[in-house]
């Protein structure tokens, strides 16, 4: 079962503006991480964000977590070509921070130059 | 330092047959999780091994079974195999001493023909 929901599905943006991706989830959480994906293969890990953390940065990345609506989003700034990839929000609300993570169904983002 | 490993890249089998795919953590990490990844969704969680047992398990039917060696590396086993079984297959490692982020392998494209 997926435990989140990613809004939007797909994302069309030109080079240069901003991306944000918006991720909604059930349970209480242990961490919440999100990942890179171009066209299918492996996940590359972009950020991770615990459930007493509100803000992270990671260079062009912001990630917000609002635990109270169980909800986070990802903005991508000055987005690039390269940008172009699937964009997947997992948590983990596993017991004991064991890891199980849950993913949701992604957002596709095109980035056109 | 490399990263978290897998092989084959790529692995076609025809319906009934059975597969193992096998996945090498990365450096200092204990802990390793196998997911499925359908075209066109998020990927979903089998199980998860540490300390050479199986520590958590998907919603996943026992014909998916899985190893850790003492050198914490992993395999997947499916056995007869189904058209539905069709999919990327993900690992991840964790080293929970380290830190609890997961890093993923670039994955083993399956096809059952």
């Amino acid at each position: 079962s997926q435990q989140g929901e990613e809004d939007p599905q797909a994302l069309s943006i030109q080079e240069g503006e901003n991306a944000t991706m918006n991720c909604s989830y059930k349970t209480s959480i242990n961490n919440l991480q999100w990942y890179r994906q171009n066209s299918g293969r492996g996940l590359v890990h972009l950020i991770l964000i615990r459930s007493n953390e509100r803000e992270k940065h990671s260079g062009r990345l912001r990630v917000t977590l609002d635990t109270s609506k169980k909800s986070s989003s990802l903005l991508i700034t000055a987005s690039r070509a390269a940008d172009t990839a699937s964009y997947f929000c997992a948590t983990d609300a596993s017991p004991s921070n064991t890891g199980k993570l849950i993913f949701g169904q992604g957002t596709t983002l095109q980035v056109k130059p | 330092d490399a990263g978290v490993t897998q092989s084959p890249t790529h692995l076609i089998k025809t319906r009934g047959q059975q597969v193992t795919l096998r996945c090498s953590p990365k450096s200092g990490h204990d802990t390793v999780s196998w997911y499925q990844q359908a075209l066109g969704q998020g990927p979903q969680f089998i199980f998860q091994y540490y300390e050479e047992e199986e520590r958590q398990r998907g919603n996943f039917p026992d014909r998916f079974s899985g190893h850790q060696f003492p050198n914490y590396s992993s395999e997947l086993n499916v056995n007869a195999l189904l058209l539905g079984d069709s999919a990327l297959y993900l690992c991840a490692s964790r080293g929970l001493a380290i830190t609890d982020t997961q890093y993923f392998g670039p994955g083993t494209r399956l096809t059952v023909l």
